[in-house]
């Protein structure tokens, strides 16, 4: 079956401006999460939704960032007032519950450079 | 805070020879325990897993074990192959929600 997806695969922007993110889940997966991959690191958590609702958020840099699940399915990861520093790339993950066993399957993520 | 450790970050070998890598984890609660290949440019694939209720665990090439009494765990490939090279990652899930920690890689290389 189809797989985790995102879009844009890239997105360019200035400093300062807005973008938003889009992750479509494996269908049926209730789990959806976001993480932030620097260049030479591993994945870190950003925020995780179990449904609807952001269940933990405790990895969101700061303020400017803010994801939203509103019905269960497709997810949007909004940054605000960008800067250089936020350039990386934004995986989405998603499994079938919210069991901290369960598989996180990965979409290939968005490439995202502030310039 | 939960923190995960991976050693080494860059590990060479010849081709049909084994690769070990290491990582430990803070987070006594922590139960589960998967390892993803990274190719560059590519999603991270889960490759293999392991819960907390058991010790080791095996897949073809692929082995991980688990020793929950010093907090790590390690992944085995034997008879290497060339299409194995990539960036390998250790994860933990944490005990009180179900995000996962990952190390910071291990780079892989299988020269033929």
């Amino acid at each position: 079956g189809a797989g985790v997806s995102q879009t844009p695969s890239n997105k360019v922007t200035e400093k300062g401006k807005y973008v938003e993110l889009r992750c479509d889940p494996i269908s049926g997966h209730t789990a959806l999460y976001w993480y932030r991959q620097s260049l030479g690191q591993g994945p870190e958590f950003l925020i995780y939704f179990q449904g609807t609702g952001a269940a933990d958020d405790s990895g969101l840099p700061n303020d400017r960032f803010f994801a939203v699940r509103p019905e269960g399915s497709v997810s949007t990861l909004k940054i605000q007032r960008t800067e250089r520093g936020d350039s990386a790339v934004y995986l989405c993950a998603s499994s079938l519950m919210a069991a901290s066993t369960d598989t996180q399957y990965f979409g290939p993520g968005t490439r995202l450079t502030v310039l | 805070g939960e923190n995960v450790e991976q050693h080494p970050s860059t590990l060479s070998v010849q081709e049909g020879d084994s690769a070990v890598i290491k990582c430990t984890y803070s987070d006594s609660a922590s139960n589960y325990f998967p390892w993803y290949k990274q190719e560059l440019g590519k999603r991270p694939q889960l490759i293999i897993d392991i819960r907390s209720n058991v010790g080791e665990k095996k897949d073809q090439r692929i082995a991980v074990t688990l020793n929950k009494t010093a907090k790590h765990f390690s992944l085995h490939i034997t008879e290497t192959q060339p299409e194995d090279s990539a960036v390998y990652f250790c994860a933990a899930s944490t005990g009180s929600t179900d995000k996962l920690i990952f190390g910071t890689g291990t780079r892989l290389q299988v020269f033929p």
